[in-house]
């Protein structure tokens, strides 16, 4: 099985900081990736898709980028309504698993 | 407007059953692969099983294998879970999710999810 692993589980973060999450793969996946922000007693939200698409709608200060065993999800000026939690998630060969989750909260 | 809206959650006894209804609206829902991922209180994502446009192919997590079955009505647009033997740690919200297709990868993330139906499974 794939192995997801997060980094960091919390990260403490103020309005207007770049904010950088990494996530590891336990073998390679090349860019099936997909991250997630969710907020509390909410559905997930896909944000990007092969490690870098944005998805429709999202703002254009979220990135993502990474291949193999290695990415993360950039944002590049944090906003209020970004105070969430973050996942990775690998489909490759027909695999589906999530990373342990990132949450970002207010400094 | 995609909508996914999951039914049937609620208290259950361990080794009782269940059966989550996810009822698809605003896309041609035999187009795509579905699926369901569950949350525990307080823990992360879990995919759970997921389904081919036509039923011919389906995938669990290893934890649920033999007790649950997830099955489709493309007529009635809709998705199902049928959960058998459950266990105090099948016990979370459970999302009905639409699966994106990468013609590289096969059915993929999840583009579109639902609002959750609470599963809890105790005496």
């Amino acid at each position: 099985d794939i192995q997801m692993t997060q980094s960091p589980s919390t990260l403490s973060a103020s309005v207007g900081d770049r904010v950088t999450i990494t996530c590891r793969a336990s073998q390679s996946i090349s860019s099936w990736l997909a991250w997630y922000q969710q907020k509390p007693g909410k559905a997930p939200k896909l944000l990007i898709y092969k490690a870098s698409s944005l998805e429709s709608g999202v703002p254009s200060r979220f990135s993502g980028s990474g291949s193999g065993t290695e990415f993360t999800l950039t944002i590049s000026s944090l906003q209020p309504d970004d105070f969430a939690t973050y996942y990775c998630q690998q489909y490759n060969s027909y695999t589906w698993t999530f990373g342990q989750g990132t949450k970002v909260e207010i400094k | 407007e995609v909508q996914l809206v999951e039914s049937g959650g609620g208290l259950v006894q361990p080794g009782g059953s269940l059966r989550l209804s996810c009822a698809a609206s605003g896309f041609t829902f035999s187009s795509y692969w579905m699926s369901w991922v569950r949350q525990a209180p307080g823990k992360g994502l879990e995919w759970v099983a997921n389904i081919k446009q036509d039923g011919s192919e389906k995938y669990y997590v290893d934890s649920v294998k033999g007790r649950f079955t997830i099955s489709r009505d493309n007529a009635k647009n809709s998705l199902y879970l049928q959960m058998n033997s459950l266990r105090a740690e099948d016990t979370a919200v459970y999302y009905c999710a639409r699966m994106y297709y990468d013609f590289w990868s096969g059915p993929g993330c999840f583009d579109y999810w639902g609002q959750g139906t609470l599963v809890t499974v105790s005496s």
